[in-house]
């Protein structure tokens, strides 16, 4: 079946700098990614959308600038949070849909601003 | 604004169907019904989907009612790993239709 691999699994960063999270679809070509985050005990809750090749619609309330999406491939998505903050910690999951391919998650990023 | 209305938490006991409720009574014609679980700090897992018929997979059963406005996803056997988190979203087709995550059912497998 359709396989996406999201690294990395957890990472830890200084207050101010940048995380870069990369997702792939492994076996097929993902033509729509969607960012999620997931604080605890909450549901997903859906970032942003992006086609390949063009730039990412948000949601409502997100920050274009803060959250940063490339999908620059059919195979490869990723999110940059700059500047991060403690607030910003949270689970980040994405997920790639494809042609027949349904939608297909990541295993997640656990991002911890300390 | 998720489209779906679950019960918070449900248990069941190990060894006997679980069964999960999902009103989604605005439904169109041209939505899906899909199903994901996520067991703690994992990403969510694909279960089941379908559009008016009742689905079965090596997972799951899924039966829509005649007029779509609920669904009842059926764990045959439900053993101790199928405690998760349980979440039910309507789609338009096309995978570029995003999914709107409600807040889901916790499902609790006793043993």
């Amino acid at each position: 079946g359709a396989v996406v691999s999201q690294h990395p699994s957890w990472v830890i960063c200084k207050s101010g700098t940048s995380v870069k999270i990369e997702c792939r679809s492994l076996d097929f070509q993902a033509t729509t990614m969607f960012w999620y985050r997931q604080f605890p005990k909450q549901s997903l809750m859906l970032m942003a959308t992006s086609n390949e090749g063009s730039k990412a619609t948000y949601e409502q309330g997100v920050e274009k600038d803060k959250f940063l999406i490339n999908h620059a491939s059919l195979t490869l998505s990723t999110l940059t949070v700059t500047s991060a903050h403690p607030e910003d910690s949270s689970f980040y999951i994405c997920s790639a849909s494809g042609r027949g391919s349904g939608y297909t998650f990541g295993s997640g990023t656990r991002l911890t601003v300390v | 604004d998720a489209k779906t209305t679950q019960p918070p938490s449900m248990d069941c006991a190990e060894g006997r169907a679980a069964n999960l409720p999902c009103n989604h009574s605005t439904i169109s014609g041209n939505e899906y019904v899909y199903w994901y679980r996520q067991i703690h700090s994992q990403g969510p897992q694909y279960i089941i989907h379908g559009l008016k018929n009742n689905e079965t997979n090596e997972m799951a059963s899924l039966i829509i009612t005649e007029d779509r406005k609920s669904s009842t996803l059926i764990l045959p056997h439900a053993t101790l790993r199928d405690t998760a988190v349980y979440y039910c979203i309507v789609t338009s087709t096309g995978g570029a239709q995003k999914l709107v995550f409600g807040q889901g059912t916790r499902l609790t497998i006793n043993p």
